[in-house]
């Protein structure tokens, strides 16, 4: 069964400290991953995108990973700031003979000051 | 212009109304989407159109009706709702290449808040 799962569902950290996201997937045949940042009441915002030859990526503050072996990504968020406070969506593509996309359920990130 | 957009931003309507979400892109992209999200919950997929054609409806109640007038526009016809679709409804495009791998990245919009009274 195609099924992606986050961890942690939701994590409380203070601001300027580091926080890694985790998703695991079990997808097939692979296409692509990738993390939005959705804030309440927002559209998911593109953060990386990741094909199967790849294995990091980084945006400004965020590097995602990903093993495509162990069909595990994470996002690795630096020196968090209180705007990184949303939800972490890993969303997972795969292709049988046309794209499909499933979405992870999330996880909320809250950062205090 | 590397934008989607959606109007109106938030909708109040009562059961028996009809009305219409409008999304909007101008990147040239060939596939559009229609999500359903529930707070807390991440996006449901409802509707894909592939150059502008309906290539996948998830199983969606009638009431809901999708249009792609031309590539860059797609519309959401409502009629008929119940409470229980209140939700954010988003808009999202993205380029149609099956064959290259990681280019259908998908754009989103900033959605429509609906409220079913």
């Amino acid at each position: 069964k195609n099924q992606v799962e986050q961890s942690p569902q939701s994590l409380i950290i203070l601001e300027g400290k580091n926080c890694t996201l985790q998703c695991n997937y079990t997808v097939s045949p692979f296409s692509n991953l990738r993390w939005y940042k959705q804030d309440t009441g927002r559209g998911p915002v593109s953060l990386t995108i990741m094909t199967f030859s790849e294995n990091t990526k980084s945006n400004g503050r965020y590097t995602a990973t990903l093993d495509a072996d162990t069909k595990q990504s994470s996002l690795h968020i630096t020196a968090s700031q209180l705007s990184d406070s949303a939800s972490y969506i890993c969303v997972v593509s795969f292709n049988t003979g046309g794209f499909k996309t499933i979405f992870g359920a999330g996880t909320r990130l809250f950062v205090k000051a | 212009d590397t934008e989607v957009t959606q109007t109106p931003k938030h909708l109040v309507m009562g059961m028996t109304n009809k009305k219409s979400l409008k999304c909007e892109q101008h990147m040239g992209h060939r596939a559009m989407y229609w999500y359903k999200q529930k707070a807390k919950k991440p996006p449901e997929l409802m509707f894909v159109y592939s150059y502008e054609k309906l290539s996948i409806n998830e199983s969606v109640p009638s009431r809901f009706s999708p249009e792609c007038p031309n590539s860059s526009l797609l519309n959401l016809h409502l009629h008929a709702l119940q409470p229980e679709d209140s939700a954010l409804y988003l808009c999202a495009s993205s380029q149609v290449n099956p064959r290259i791998l990681g280019k259908n990245e998908q754009f989103f919009g900033p959605g429509t808040r609906l409220t079913v009274l």
